[in-house]
């Protein structure tokens, strides 16, 4: 199977340590999106890359994060010095590229991150 | 900004019975809408979309039309089964970006 794919699926840390989250899209996708989903909510942008290219940051994303795709191919969100208002899901999708806006994005199964 | 409202969950139904999940959301513009399903355990999966004004989705039995003038994207399934159990989500993206922007989700229980 070729879909999105998300490393870890589950990640329990303590309150300051950092984090790194990977994210695999689908190989012939060029775009990468980044959510984060608290539970019983909708998920929420966080940012997105055309190839390499880093292209919209949400307000969200506050400066402890940081999302790159060097290669144009899987992606790493890291937040630093983690929080307990951390804890959510982090999901990741990819779509072909495209400025419709009609284009489909497939999502990953997400990492459900736990700040204790 | 972007923003969809769609019904509070749960809704709980036997099988066999309608469902109807209201969606209305507000943007300017053309978005895209669409209907994202999550069933448990899983990720998210596309359910069905509608790229412009009049356009019917349709999918798995599902069906929602692209409604310009009242700004919605009602879903709707004649008869329901456990397995329609899930996480309903409604969003909408606009074009450049294509970032999508989420409802809160309905959950939707279907009872044997």
């Amino acid at each position: 199977d070729t879909g999105v794919s998300q490393d870890p699926r589950h990640k329990i840390t303590k309150r300051g340590q950092n984090v790194t989250f990977r994210c695999d899209p689908i190989s012939e996708h060029n775009r990468l999106y980044w959510y984060r989903q608290t539970l019983g909510q909708g998920p929420e942008f966080l940012t997105y890359f055309q190839n390499e290219a880093q292209l919209e940051k949400s307000r969200l994303l506050s400066d402890r994060f940081s999302a790159e795709r060097p290669k144009g191919s899987f992606s790493t969100l890291e937040i630093q010095r983690t929080e307990q208002g951390d804890s959510a899901m982090y999901l990741c999708a990819s779509s072909p590229g495209g400025t419709s806006g009609k284009e489909t994005q497939y999502f990953g199964p997400g990492t459900r991150l736990l700040v204790l | 900004g972007n923003s969809v409202t769609q019904m509070e969950g749960p809704v709980t139904l036997s099988e066999e019975a309608f469902l109807t999940i209201n969606c209305t959301y507000t943007a300017t513009g053309y978005p895209s809408l669409f209907w994202y399903v999550q069933y448990p355990g899983e990720g998210l999966q596309l359910l069905l979309k509608a790229t412009k004004a009049d356009d019917k989705g349709s999918n798995k039995g599902f069906e929602a039309t692209y409604r310009k003038e009242t700004t919605s994207f009602h879903l709707e399934k004649g008869s329901v089964q456990v397995s329609d159990s899930a996480v309903y989500f409604c969003a909408l993206s606009k074009a450049a970006g294509n970032k999508l922007t989420f409802g809160g989700g309905t959950r939707v229980l279907v009872k044997p």
